[in-house]
């Protein structure tokens, strides 16, 4: 079945870098996501790998997938305050587009 | 190229009333997806619709429908509304093909059910 789960909150320092983990429990999954979304506001996409690779950097993000134990992290470099909102993790699966199952999300609070 | 807009961005209702939510998906987008996000429930999805046709259907009740147009835009309604209706009621579009699946999201329209 289709499930992803976070950690719910993660605290750092101005400057440190962030790791945000997510756990999907479906293998066939195709696109994972990570989203953010900052109060009052909608999601705002950051970055998405597939399902057949393993890393991809943006800027001061990077995405790590590993497939054997279903596991991704979204690792923010130099993290700064206004990094600070809640990041969600989705999947969507090939054969399923249009729908997405989120994760309930991680609080990123970044103290100067 | 314009993102996904969503009206209205705040109302009031009062329970039992209905209300209809609009979203216009980025231009050439031809999947919209709906999203309801509450504190308790996170983010649960609600239906997608493609070529005017529903393709995907959470588990929501009946009171909650949708439709698609011909242009994609869409519009979802809430019949009966209920306290704990209220919720960021989020629309989101795609190329809706597996291949180029990005989605990308609306500010939302927050509803308050009094």
């Amino acid at each position: 079945g289709e499930d992803v789960e976070q950690s719910l909150f993660l605290s750092v320092r101005e400057g440190d870098s962030s790791v945000i983990n997510c756990t999907y429990t479906d293998s066939s999954s195709t696109y994972l996501y990570w989203y953010k979304q900052e109060p009052g506001a909608g999601l705002q996409l950051l970055t998405y790998i597939f399902s057949n690779m393993d890393m991809k950097q943006d800027q001061r993000l990077t995405v790590l997938l590993n497939k054997k134990d279903k596991h991704l992290s979204l690792r923010i470099a130099d993290t700064q305050t206004g990094d600070s909102a809640i990041y969600f993790c989705a999947e969507t699966f090939n054969t399923n587009a249009g729908k997405s199952t989120f994760g309930d999300g991680t609080t990123l609070t970044v103290k100067p | 190229k314009a993102g996904v807009t969503q009206t209205p961005r705040y109302l009031i209702k009062t329970r039992g009333q209905q209300v209809t939510l609009s979203c216009s998906p980025i231009s050439g987008h031809r999947s919209v997806s709906w999203y309801q996000q509450t504190p308790g429930q996170g983010l649960q999805f609600l239906f997608e619709y493609f070529s005017e046709t529903q393709r995907n259907k959470g588990n929501f009740p009946g009171r909650f429908s949708g439709r698609q147009f011909s242009n994609s835009r869409s519009e979802m309604n809430v019949s009966t509304l209920e306290l704990g209706d209220s919720a960021l009621y989020l629309c989101a579009s795609s190329l809706g093909q597996p291949s180029g699946n990005t989605i990308y999201f609306g500010e939302g329209s927050w509803l308050t059910v009094v």
